[in-house]
């Protein structure tokens, strides 16, 4: 099965600056599906953004970006000019396309601190 | 707002009482998905209904009975829980077949006296 490794469990970051979360995976699949998750203390889970292994480039989403590195099976989040707003749980997610393609595999979690 | 509802907002029940959880969506989505999640942790799947058949069971206990009667409703029957089964849980739904993320209810807080 695949396996999402989130290494940092809680991180802070001052507030208008940058920070950025860890999330590598393990696949033998070429094409496959990611995604940053945040989770609030409010608890719905909202998407932040996603990348989809077959392009080349890095996804972002306003003050959201990824650093997407293939070959390294490595898939980080940055945040910039951070907000309080941005205090959360995040959680990385894998799907694959083929196999068992419902089921998405998640991180273990980093929350984020934001300092005003 | 979320465009997936779940009802109650919270629940407290006994180990010996029987309830319902409902999730339901007017997106079109038809895949359906039922997650458990404990503090600090993420989310655990549970089912998966596509095209309102059940596509995954993992290994969940008896005591949680889900349903989908129709395609923009997902329910969970819960009977004789235990307190380890005290948790957030999760309704999500997705377009299938496609690279589409899932959307998420804002969850049903659980607590099993």
């Amino acid at each position: 099965a695949q396996t999402v490794t989130q290494s940092q469990p809680e991180m802070s970051v001052q507030e208008a600056e940058t920070v950025t979360l860890s999330c590598t995976y393990d696949t033998s699949e070429s094409d496959y599906y990611l995604f940053w998750y945040k989770q609030p203390p409010s608890r719905q889970m909202i998407l932040v953004i996603r990348q989809e292994a077959y392009k080349q480039q890095n996804a972002t989403e306003n003050r959201f970006s990824v650093n997407f590195q293939k070959a390294a099976k490595s898939f980080s989040l940055k945040i910039s000019d951070s907000q309080l707003g941005d205090a959360a749980m995040y959680f990385c997610a894998y799907r694959s396309p083929l196999y068992n393609f419902n089921k998405f595999y998640f991180g273990s979690g980093t929350k984020l601190n934001v300092k005003p | 707002d979320t465009e997936v509802t779940q009802t109650p907002k919270h629940l407290v029940m006994g180990m010996t009482n029987k309830k319902s959880l409902k999730c339901e969506q007017h997106m079109g989505h038809r895949a359906m998905y039922w997650y458990k999640q404990k503090a600090k942790k993420p989310p655990e799947l549970m089912f998966v209904y596509s095209y309102e058949k059940l596509s995954i069971n993992e290994s969940v206990p008896s005591r949680f009975s889900p349903e989908c009667p129709n395609s923009s409703l997902l329910n969970l029957h819960l009977h004789a829980l235990q307190p380890e089964d005290s948790a957030l849980y999760l309704c999500a739904s997705r377009q299938s077949y496609s690279n589409q993320p899932q959307h998420f209810g804002d969850g049903t807080r659980l607590s099993i006296l």
